[in-house]
C-alpha cells in the first residue's frame, strides 16, 4: 500500500526565513504527489503536485517542493515564510488499484510563522 | 462553479440518533470522497464513490456508516446510532476522471461537515 510520512507535528519559523516542511513516501511505481494546506475551519486547498517531470515542482502561493527519487521525500518549501502562511499541512500520494484512486493523506505538520 | 458544497456545516445530534451529510461535488467531477479528521489528527480516508457506484470503502467502519452517490443528487454520507467517538469533521472531496488530463488528479475539498455527539 501507498503512504506518505510527516515526521514534524510542528514547525516553527520566524517571518521572513526560509521554511521546509517534510514529506516521505513509500509507492510502488511512480508516485504521485501532492501538498494541501487547511486554514481553520476550511477544507484543504490544494498547492502543488509531482505526476512527471522536473523534480521541482512550482506552486501556489510562492511554495514548491523537491521530489527526491533516492531519498523517496517530497519537501514543502518556501524561501521566505509570511505570517499568513501559519496553516496545517498535508502531503498526500495517490494509490492506485485495479484501475481506481485512492488520495491517502499524511498526518499533517503544522506550521507556525512568528512575526 | 461553486466548488464543492457541504452541508450542513455544522450538525448536532444525540447519541443514538442519525446523522446525514450531503455534498455536491464541483460541476463536471464524478468521483467523490469522503474524509474524516479527529481532533489533531489527520484525514482518514472512508469511501470513494463515482456515480451511483462505490468503488472503495476500505475505510468505512463496518457498521452503522454507509454512504451513496445517486445519479441526481448530492452524495450522502449516512451515519446511524451515532455514538460520541463519531464527533469529527467530515470532509468531501471531488474530482475528475483519474487519468492524466491536466487539472485531473487534484481533490478538491469541501469546507467540511462537523458533528458533535451529546
Amino acid at each position: 500500500a501507498q503512504s506518505v510520512a510527516q515526521p514534524e507535528d510542528q514547525v516553527n519559523v520566524a517571518e521572513g526565513n526560509p521554511l521546509t516542511v517534510k514529506c516521505t513516501y513509500s509507492v510502488s511505481g511512480n508516485p504521485y504527489l501532492f501538498w494541501y494546506v487547511q486554514y481553520p475551519n476550511r477544507g484543504l486547498q490544494f498547492l502543488l503536485k509531482y505526476i512527471t517531470g522536473d523534480n521541482l515542482v512550482k506552486g501556489s502561493y510562492g511554495f514548491e517542493a523537491e521530489f527526491n527519487k533516492s531519498q523517496t521525500s517530497f519537501h514543502l518549501k518556501k524561501p521566505s515564510a509570511l505570517v499568513s502562511d501559519s496553516a496545517l499541512y498535508f502531503c498526500a500520494v495517490r494509490e492506485t488499484r485495479g484501475g481506481t484512486y485512492k488520495y491517502i493523506f499524511g498526518t499533517g505538520t503544522r506550521l507556525k510563522v512568528l512575526a | 462553479n461553486a466548488g464543492v458544497m457541504q452541508n450542513p456545516r455544522h450538525l448536532v445530534r444525540r447519541r443514538g440518533q442519525e446523522a446525514r451529510l450531503r455534498c455536491s461535488p464541483m460541476k463536471g467531477h464524478s468521483h467523490v470522497y469522503w474524509y474524516r479528521q479527529l481532533p489533531e489528527e489527520g484525514l482518514k480516508f472512508m469511501v470513494y464513490l463515482q456515480k451511483e457506484n462505490i468503488i472503495d470503502e476500505s475505510g468505512m467502519p463496518k457498521e452503522r456508516f454507509s454512504a451513496e452517490f445517486p445519479k441526481e443528487g448530492p452524495s450522502i454520507l449516512r451515519i446511524q446510532q451515532v455514538v460520541r467517538g463519531d464527533s469529527a469533521a467530515y470532509f468531501c472531496a471531488s474530482s475528475l476522471t483519474g487519468t492524466s488530463i491536466s487539472g485531473a488528479n487534484v481533490l478538491t475539498f469541501g469546507a467540511g461537515s462537523r458533528l458533535t455527539v451529546l
